[in-house]
């Protein structure tokens, strides 16, 4: 089956600095990754995704990159701010899998 | 728009003692149901998924089970708790052949 690695487990940046999450998988199949973010107490929401057939993604501060060949995809945060400290959680499914499989997580603390 | 509902939202129970935390999902049909489970800190465990009523598939072995009594109701069951299964329980949703997964607000259990 799946197995996703994500790195690092805490991520501790200044106000204002980029942050960067890394996510490997092993399947080749996998075509389909999002990144959920779960603050303290919460559900965990969607923030972003994206599909094999694109290289990179943007929304506003938030990016994700994949490299399919490498079999890596990676979050990018940039000017960080005190409300983006969280739990960032990445996943990998197969198209017709009911299944994502999960990262272990990255908690973000973003210090003012 | 579609909504997921759990309840309750926390809950405080003695060891051995039975449990039923549910889950309904309203504006959409045929949707592909999950049960997961959080320890504190720690990443998302998958327990149980559900692609259609009556069709219930168990992702690890333990003394929880579930059920999918109607299409958009999805059940979490135990006869007798063990001090293990506190933690915080979260039900999320697909679209019928869906990639996105969309968590409910969770319940928080504690058992004593």
């Amino acid at each position: 089956g799946e197995n996703v690695e994500q790195h690092p487990s805490t991520l501790s940046v200044q106000e204002g600095d980029s942050a960067v999450i890394k996510c490997t998988y092993s399947d080749s199949a996998s075509n389909y990754f999002p990144w959920y973010k779960q603050e303290l107490g919460k559900r965990p929401q969607l923030i972003i995704d994206i599909r094999s057939n694109v290289g990179e993604k943007k929304d506003q501060r938030i990016a994700v990159t994949l490299n399919k060949t490498a079999k890596h995809f990676s979050l990018h945060i940039t000017e960080t701010q005190p409300e983006d400290s969280a739990v960032y959680f990445c996943a990998a499914s197969t198209g017709g899998s009911y299944i994502p499989t999960f990262g272990r997580g990255t908690s973000l603390i973003v210090h003012p | 728009s579609q909504t997921i509902h759990q309840w309750p939202a926390t809950l405080v129970q003695p060891v051995g003692s039975p449990l039923s935390l549910e889950c309904t999902v309203e504006g959409t049909s045929n949707p592909n149901l999950y049960w997961y489970r959080q320890a504190a800190g720690r990443g998302l465990q998958l327990l149980f998924y559900s692609v259609g009523i009556g069709q219930i598939s168990s992702e690890v072995p333990q003394n929880l089970s579930a059920s999918r009594p109607q299409d958009r109701q999805f059940i979490l069951s135990s006869k007798k708790l063990l001090l293990s299964d506190s933690g915080f329980y979260l039900c999320a949703w697909t679209t019928w052949g869906g990639e996105t997964q969309y968590f409910g607000p969770g319940t928080r259990l504690l058992v004593l």
